[in-house]
């Protein structure tokens, strides 16, 4: 079965900090990997993306990830964190071999950054 | 408009009545997805219709559900006697589809919060 984990409910961090989510995933086949955003009484934004190439991708608001397939890791990462970068976070999974486009979402991690 | 539209922004419903939620996909974009937000459950994916191909309808949690896409645009998601678990944030959300496979991501409505008194 294709799974989705982020294994912290909540993550604590300063403002400045750097901010680590974590994500891994089953594996099967060659996966689409995402990572989404949801702001209170707000829908999902979307953030960034793997596909293929550069295991390290960069996306909005100063976000990366880095994939590794090894560890089958897709965590997202931010140099230095911000209050306004409190919110809901989702990491997402894909398989074009199974219906396009159709995303296995991880149960989110909330990030909460402290002035 | 620009992004994907959704309505109502909120519905309450009597346990037993039938509710019909509307979704306005990007336009160009031929893929169209719906999915449950519950505190229970999580992300839920529902449905997902791809242009004119039989829609994917594995993840409807019973038969009081179901959806259709009129002329490959605006969809519907039909919830018939509705229950109390059914409470949830509905979001929609469309892609380009697979056409277009460097850019598959889905951008998403701000949801239905149906709740069902």
């Amino acid at each position: 079965a294709q799974s989705v984990a982020q294994p912290e409910d909540q993550v604590n961090v300063a403002e400045g900090n750097p901010l680590t989510v974590k994500c891994t995933y089953s594996v099967s086949g060659n996966p689409y990997l995402f990572w989404y955003v949801q702001y209170p009484n707000r829908g999902l934004q979307f953030l960034l993306k793997y596909i293929t190439g550069d295991n390290l991708v960069k996306g909005s608001y100063g976000f990366e990830a880095e994939f590794n397939k090894s560890q089958t890791s897709f965590h997202l990462k931010k140099p230095s964190a911000l209050v306004s970068d409190s919110a809901l976070y989702f990491c997402a999974v894909s398989y074009p071999t199974d219906s396009w486009g159709k995303l296995q979402f991880g149960a989110g991690t909330q990030v909460v950054v402290t002035p | 408009g620009a992004g994907v539209s959704q309505s109502p922004s909120n519905k309450v419903t009597e346990k037993g009545k039938d509710v019909e939620l509307r979704c306005d996909p990007i336009s160009g974009h031929t893929a169209l997805y719906w999915y449950r937000q519950s505190l229970g459950q999580g992300l839920e994916f529902l449905i997902y219709f791809q242009g004119n191909s039989a829609p994917d309808k594995s993840g409807l949690p019973s038969d009081r559900f179901s959806a259709e896409r009129t002329g490959g645009s605006v969809s519907t998601l039909t919830i018939q006697r509705t229950q109390q678990e059914d409470s949830a944030v509905y979001l929609c959300a469309s892609s380009l589809g697979p056409r277009f496979g460097r850019d598959p991501e889905a951008f998403f409505g701000q949801g239905t919060r149906l709740t069902v008194v």
